[in-house]
């Protein structure tokens, strides 16, 4: 399967904790985005990466959420401290042309 | 700032055909994009427009108006399988951000 992979599928977590989600792109893709969503919204812009560059992080994110990609590959974001409001399915897309393709996601759930 | 505005909400019948609105507010546009997307799955990507004027792909349609900063995703001969979400998003910037609207569930009734 060629296509953008997220891991873990699924995770559970205390509130304070810390989490890391990974995302591997399709490997010819130079962008890299993630998103956040909730139900029945659209999903958030969180940052995106140019290789392995951060062009831009959200001013909605607070100093507890980091992205790195650091060879211009995969990708983590991490959430540290974590709140119940940090529940979520969080997304990564990849990019070549302008048309993003997304992985299944991450969903957390913040107890 | 950046914004996107489109209905939440649109019902229509089984072979008919459904507009979907969208319009924006941003600097260093680039185009507008649709995904669509089914309950429990990811977006996935149905058009794209650059350039004013009509995207025809199969069943779907994508306009954009850059004057009026508005378009629309057009479906036609709907199906109950197009019940899903439908987010319009703007790409912006010279490495393109993409941000996307709140969307807009749709419901095919037989």
């Amino acid at each position: 399967d060629t296509g953008v992979s997220q891991d873990p599928r699924h995770k559970i977590t205390k509130r304070g904790q810390n989490v890391t989600f990974r995302c591997d792109p399709i490997s010819e893709h130079n962008r890299l985005y993630w998103y956040r969503q909730t139900l029945g919204q659209g999903p958030e812009f969180l940052t995106y990466f140019q290789n392995e560059a951060q062009l831009e992080k959200s001013r909605l994110l607070s100093d507890r959420f980091s992205a790195e990609r650091p060879k211009g590959s995969f990708s983590t974001l991490e959430i540290q401290r974590t709140e119940q409001g940090d529940s979520a399915m969080y997304l990564c897309a990849s990019s070549q042309t302008g048309e993003l393709f997304f992985g299944e996601g991450s969903r957390l759930t913040v107890l | 700032g950046q914004s996107l505005e489109q209905p939440s909400e649109v019902t229509a019948v089984e072979g008919a055909i459904v507009q979907i609105n969208c319009t924006y507010q941003t600097s260093g546009f680039y185009g507008l994009s649709w995904y669509q997307q089914h309950d429990g799955g990811a977006p996935t990507f149905l058009s794209y427009n650059a350039l004013d004027g009509l995207e025809e792909t199969g069943r779907f349609s994508s306009f954009l108006s850059r004057s009026d900063s508005y378009g629309y995703l057009l479906l036609q001969e709907l199906q109950m399988k197009d019940s899903a979400s439908y987010f319009c998003a703007m790409n912006s910037g010279g490495y393109q951000k993409v941000t996307f609207g709140t969307g807009t569930k749709l419901q095919v009734i037989p």
